[in-house]
């Protein structure tokens, strides 16, 4: 029973280089959400995916770029990091009968 | 912008004492309204969850209070416990919306022994 996993869960990048962070889902949700964690800001959304093929923006979309392919996968790449990527990014999914969301570990990443 | 205000930032409580964390939303039109908990090196986990039509749930220690007027809902814990040390996040979706979730800023609660 994995549930949802993030890998890598730690990253260390320089600016300008180009990240992708991997998360995966054995539930076989429609819905999945991209969110990133920073002191005072609480969880901001990035993306959302309703279905495979089906992607859009959140919150805070700049800079970011998704995709997703098949249902259980919904890579986030960051084309460019920036210092102000740095962040704890979490993953989630969502059956499309339940609101519950369902959360990742987290990829705790550091752009120097 | 849609938006939901948490207070307090931090909180600390003596071991079987009650932990009241607030939150305050703009948008009439949410109507699901989940409590997150989260703790270090974790993901955020559903506590509890409330819908605009009833002004109460309890599930065992942990309490939403909603007010649909004052446009405000709160978490209660009752006989706060060290493992309830964590961060509290407090959030609200839209119908139709796919369900995103608008977060609070969090609240980091510790609970002396």
């Amino acid at each position: 029973d994995a549930g949802i996993t993030q890998s890598p869960r730690y990253k260390i990048t320089e600016t300008g280089r180009q990240v992708t962070l991997m998360c995966h889902q054995t539930w076989s949700h429609s819905y999945m959400f991209w969110y990133r964690q920073d002191l005072g800001h609480g969880l901001r959304l990035i993306y959302y995916s309703a279905a495979a093929d089906i992607t859009d923006k959140g919150e805070v979309p700049d800079g970011y770029v998704v995709s997703r392919s098949k249902t259980e996968n919904f890579p986030l790449t960051l084309e460019s990091a920036t210092r102000s990527q740095t962040s704890v990014y979490f993953c989630a999914s969502r059956d499309g009968n339940q609101e519950t969301q369902y959360f990742g570990p987290g990829t705790r990443l550091l752009v120097l | 912008q849609q938006q939901v205000k948490q207070s307090p930032q931090s909180l600390i409580v003596q071991k079987g004492g009650i932990s009241i964390i607030n939150c305050a939303y703009e948008n009439t039109a949410f109507d699901y309204f989940p409590w997150y908990q989260q703790f270090p090196g974790k993901g955020p986990a559903l506590l509890i969850a409330i819908r605009p039509d009833v002004s109460e749930k309890k599930e065992g220690r942990f309490t939403i209070s909603f007010n649909k007027s004052a446009k405000q809902f709160s978490l209660h814990i009752m006989d706060s416990q060290p493992g309830d040390s964590a961060t509290y996040f407090c959030a609200a979706s839209l119908k139709g919306s796919a369900r995103q979730l608008t977060f609070g800023s969090g609240t980091q609660l510790t609970v002396l022994p």
